[in-house]
């Protein structure tokens, strides 16, 4: 199985900040690596598929890159209802394994 | 709009089985793949398993392998996750998702999940 990790595990900073988290996975997975957003007592919600395309609805601020084994999930300017926790998950080959995912708090 | 409602979570105790069902609407369900993706409390995301549109593929995560069958309905827009031989690990929220015509094999569209407690 793919192991996927993520960097930080949390972090806690202030409204208007460039936050990056990072995905790293165990092996290649070309670009099968999509990211999401939970909120407490929520579904999680798909923001970027293909390690770069970004959802419909979801704001610009948020972008991702990456190819290979190694990806990022940028927010330009953190804004309050960005405090959630975000995870990543490889489409590669199953089991499709998602990272463990980082909590982002807002100062 | 599309939908996706769960259903059929609740107690059960070690051993036991539990049949949840999941409700699409609001695109055609019989083109796409389905997946269960689960969350014991506190935890992060596992995927469970998925099945293709015409269920000749069907995978599973190895820790329910044997243990928990997918299947789906296309003529009533349903998915189903058949679990047997409950054990406590398994206790979590259960979601259907739905895979988009996105790159990547991402779940466009989730449901709000039901909640399985596998507990004496």
């Amino acid at each position: 199985d793919i192991q996927m990790t993520q960097s930080p595990s949390s972090l806690s900073t202030s409204v208007g900040d460039g936050v990056t988290i990072t995905c790293r996975a165990s092996q290649t997975i070309s670009n099968y690596l999509n990211w999401y957003q939970q909120k407490p007592g929520r579904a999680p919600q798909l923001l970027v598929s293909g390690a770069s395309t970004l959802q419909s609805g979801v704001p610009s601020r948020f972008s991702g890159s990456g190819s290979g084994t190694d990806f990022t999930l940028t927010i330009s300017s953190l804004q309050p209802e960005d405090s959630a926790i975000y995870y990543c998950q490889q489409g590669y080959s199953v089991p499709f394994t998602f990272g463990p995912g980082t909590k982002v708090d807002i100062k | 709009e599309v939908q996706l409602v769960e259903s059929g979570g609740g107690l059960v105790q070690p051993g036991g089985s539990l049949r949840l069902s999941c409700a699409a609407s609001g695109f055609t369900f019989s083109a796409v793949w389905m997946s269960w993706v689960r969350q014991a409390p506190g935890k992060g995301l596992e995927w469970v398993a998925h099945i293709s549109q015409d269920e000749s593929n069907k995978y599973f995560v190895d820790s329910v392998k044997g243990r928990f069958t997918i299947s789906r309905d296309n003529a009533q827009n349903s998915l189903f996750l058949q679990m047997n031989s409950l054990r406590a690990e398994d206790t979590a929220v259960y979601y259907c998702a739905k895979y988009g015509a996105v790159y990547g094999r991402a779940h466009d569209y989730w449901g709000h999940g039901t909640l399985v407690t596998v507990s004496s």
